[in-house]
C-alpha cells in the first residue's frame, strides 16, 4: 500500500529551539519525490522543502532541513531556531512516476513564546 | 503567490444546490489536481487532469464532476450538495512531471 504516516498529530516547541517532525512512507518504487508542505492558519498550502529520492544528500532550505533515510523510508523535517511564524500544520507527501501524490495526515506545530 | 488562481474564494449555499469551482493553473502547467480538505482533516485527492484528459481519480463522489478545458483551466462541479460537503477545495498544478504541486488558495464552501 502506498501510504504516508505522520505519527505525531501535534507538537510544541519553544521559540528559538529546534524541533523535528517525523514522517515515514511506504512505496515499492525507487524513483520518487518527497515533500514537506506547511499550512498556516490562512490554510494556504506552502512548499517548505523537497527531496529527490535518488539524491543521497539531505535537502536544506534556510532553517529547514530533512533527514532522508531511503532504506528506512523515513523523511523527517527539522526546523531550527523556531519562530512564531512557523506555527502551522505540516504535511509530508511523496509523488510517484505515475504522477500520484500521497499526503500524510499532518502534524500541528505550536510555537511557544 | 503560487500562480494558481481559484474562484470563488468563499461560497455559501444551501443543501441540494449545485456549485462550480474554477481553477486557472500556473502558466505552462498541463496538469491540474483537485483536493478536498474538511475542517482539521488531511487532503483527500479527488481527481487529476493532464492536458484536457482525466488521468487519475480518487475518492470523488458521483455527485461531483470535473473537466479541464482546452485553455487548461479546470472546473469542479458539485451537485446535490450535502452538509458534509462543506470543506476547503484546493486546486493544484504542475507541468506534468513528478515535481512539487503548486496550490491555489482554495475555495471555501459552506453548505447550510
Amino acid at each position: 500500500a502506498q501510504t504516508v504516516t505522520q505519527s505525531q498529530p501535534e507538537m510544541s516547541v519553544q521559540e528559538a529551539e529546534t524541533v523535528t517532525l517525523s514522517c515515514t512512507y511506504d512505496t515499492s518504487e525507487s524513483d520518487y519525490y518527497l515533500f514537506w508542505y506547511k499550512q498556516p492558519p490562512s490554510r494556504q498550502m506552502i512548499l517548505v522543502i523537497r527531496q529527490e529520492a535518488y539524491k543521497q544528500q539531505n535537502a536544506t532550505e534556510n532553517r529547514f532541513s530533512v533527514n532522508f533515510q531511503k532504506a528506512a523510508k523515513s523523511f523527517s523535517l527539522k526546523i531550527s531556531d523556531s519562530q512564531l511564524g512557523d506555527a502551522a500544520m505540516y504535511f509530508c507527501a511523496y509523488s510517484l512516476r505515475t504522477y500520484k501524490y500521497i499526503f500524510g495526515t499532518g502534524t500541528r506545530l505550536k510555537v511557544l513564546a | 503567490d503560487s500562480g494558481v488562481t481559484q474562484t470563488p474564494k468563499h461560497l455559501i449555499t444551501a443543501t441540494g444546490q449545485r456549485v462550480t469551482l474554477r481553477c486557472s493553473p500556473r502558466s505552462g502547467d498541463l496538469s491540474v489536481y483537485w483536493y478536498q480538505q474538511s475542517l482539521d482533516q488531511g487532503l483527500q485527492f479527488l481527481i487529476q487532469y493532464y492536458n484536457g484528459e482525466e488521468r487519475a481519480k480518487g475518492n470523488i463522489l458521483e455527485r461531483f464532476s470535473a473537466q479541464q478545458f482546452p485553455d487548461l483551466h479546470s472546473e469542479l462541479n458539485l451537485s446535490s450538495l450535502e452538509l458534509g460537503d462543506s470543506a476547503l477545495y484546493f486546486c493544484a498544478s504542475n507541468p506534468g512531471y513528478t515535481g512539487e504541486l503548486f496550490f491555489g488558495e482554495g475555495s471555501r464552501l459552506t453548505v447550510l
